[in-house]
């Protein structure tokens, strides 16, 4: 069973920084792209970064660029969202999920980790 | 960047009824390769969201017929028949073809009516 378990959330000041996990179990995840994918409170989905299955290819988004940095170890199946200068608006659940590279979907999603930046 | 606009906002249904939800893109999906990157997720109360439709017409594994996609080019539906009460929550289109970013619809909601 493919199962993706976020970790490292909480809450924290403006201005401070903080590192989201997700642990991947159940697929061989050096094969997979990943993806962090957020959600505000009441609102909709937000594409936040991508990462291909070597780290050779890495995206994000307009909001967060600069500031937060995807990564991955693929020995200990495990994704990483490295978030510094944090904002208010970072205020969010943050999704891991996998990317079926055939039909460019993501196809699994982990529970998410709450990030609440607040003083 | 592509812009998802999804349509209503809210839908409500009778339980075994028929409803659809459009999503329009501001620029055509499909991609040089031929292939259309728009999918579909419902995301239950308090759950993280899973995939129903990918590439605009495919059900994903162990998503019921009730559940089909059509649709091309910059206009697509997601329709849901026979309307069970799992079936409730937010509906959201997604595009891949012009990646990055992967863009989102705003949302569905269904609900009883």
């Amino acid at each position: 069973e493919v199962q993706l378990v976020e970790s490292g959330g909480g809450l924290v000041q403006p201005g401070r920084s903080l590192k989201l996990s997700c642990l991947a179990s159940g697929f061989t995840f050096s094969n997979y792209g990943m993806n962090w994918i957020r959600q505000a409170p009441g609102k909709g989905l937000e594409w936040v970064a991508s990462i291909s299955s070597s780290s050779s290819y890495i995206y994000y988004a307009d909001t967060v660029k600069g500031r937060f940095t995807i990564s991955r170890d693929n020995a200990k199946n495990t994704l990483y969202l490295q978030m510094t200068s944090l904002r208010s608006e970072d205020t969010a659940l943050y999704y891991c999920a996998r990317h079926d590279r055939y039909n460019w979907v993501m196809d699994a999603w982990g529970q998410g980790a709450s990030v609440t930046v607040s003083s | 960047d592509v812009l998802m606009t999804q349509t209503p906002v809210s839908l409500p249904v009778s339980l075994g009824g028929q409803v659809s939800i459009s999503c329009r893109s501001s620029q055509s999906l499909v991609h040089s390769d031929g292939n259309t990157y728009l999918h579909w997720y419902l995301q239950k109360p308090g759950q993280s969201p899973q995939l129903l439709i990918y590439r605009v017409s495919n059900r994903f594994s162990g998503v019921p017929d009730r559940f089909s996609g059509s649709g091309s080019g910059t206009d697509f539906t997601l329709k849901i028949s026979r309307v069970e009460p799992e079936d409730l929550g937010v509906y959201y289109c997604l595009q891949s073809t012009h990646f990055p970013p992967l863009t989102f619809g705003s949302g569905t909601k269904l609900e009883i009516k």
